[in-house]
């Protein structure tokens, strides 16, 4: 059974940073590419980064680029969201997510729980 | 980007009723491959999302027989055949066709 644990989650000031975590099991973690996707309170679904299999692709929404850093650690079979620079609008839940393969993307297979990151003074 | 329509954005729904959702692109999703990126997914309240149909109508392993997905192009549509008070949630589409990935507002469905 696949399963996602995100973890770093926290209340952190306007300007800091944050790290994520997200631990996955029950797949072989380096065929898969893995995403990040947040969700506002309240609001609807947005996607944030994604990485391939080996690490070495990755993809950003426009209101994170510069700021965020997705990667990944195979070895352990932990993808990481490194955050910083945070706003306001970076108030969400983050689910980590597992696409359709390697360098399948967009897909969304399976969820963790989520997060959650709150941004305020 | 890729913006995502979604209608109506809120659906009442009598149980034992049809259901149908509507998603628009703003481009075709049809990819260099032939294939077109567009999926479904369900939100139930207090849980993470779960993926519903891929590929315009190709069901998830688990997901009834009761949802399906139509369309082409740019315009898609959800279908559930008999709603349930399992049902309740919102469904969101999005496209993995192009970068960024985008997804629809949600339609929030509950039971009157």
């Amino acid at each position: 059974e696949v399963q996602l644990l995100e973890s770093g989650g926290g209340l952190v000031q306007p300007g800091g940073s944050l790290r994520l975590s997200c631990a996955a099991s029950g797949f072989t973690f380096n065929t898969y590419a893995m995403g990040w996707v947040r969700q506002a309170p309240g609001k609807g679904l947005q996607w944030v980064a994604d990485i391939s299999g080996t690490g070495y692709n990755t993809y950003y929404a426009n209101s994170v680029k510069g700021r965020f850093t997705i990667s990944r650690d195979n070895s352990k079979n932990t993808l990481f969201l490194q955050m910083n620079s945070l706003r306001a609008e970076d108030t969400a839940v983050y689910y980590c997510a597992r696409e359709g393969g390697s360098t399948a993307y967009g897909h969304f297979t399976s969820w963790g729980q989520g997060t959650l990151v709150t941004v305020s003074s | 980007d890729v913006v995502m329509t979604q209608s109506p954005l809120s659906l009442p729904v009598t149980l034992g009723q049809p259901a149908s959702i509507s998603c628009r692109s703003s481009q075709s999703l049809v990819f260099s491959d032939g294939n077109t990126y567009l999926n479904w997914f369900q939100q139930r309240p207090g849980q993470s999302p779960r993926r519903l149909i891929y590929k315009i109508s190709n069901r998830d392993s688990g997901v009834p027989d009761r949802f399906s997905g139509s369309g082409s192009g740019t315009d898609f549509t959800l279908k559930i055949s008999r709603v349930e008070a399992e049902d309740v949630g919102v469904y969101y589409c999005m496209q993995g066709t192009h970068w960024p990935l985008t997804f629809g507002q949600g339609t929030r469905l509950e039971i009157e």
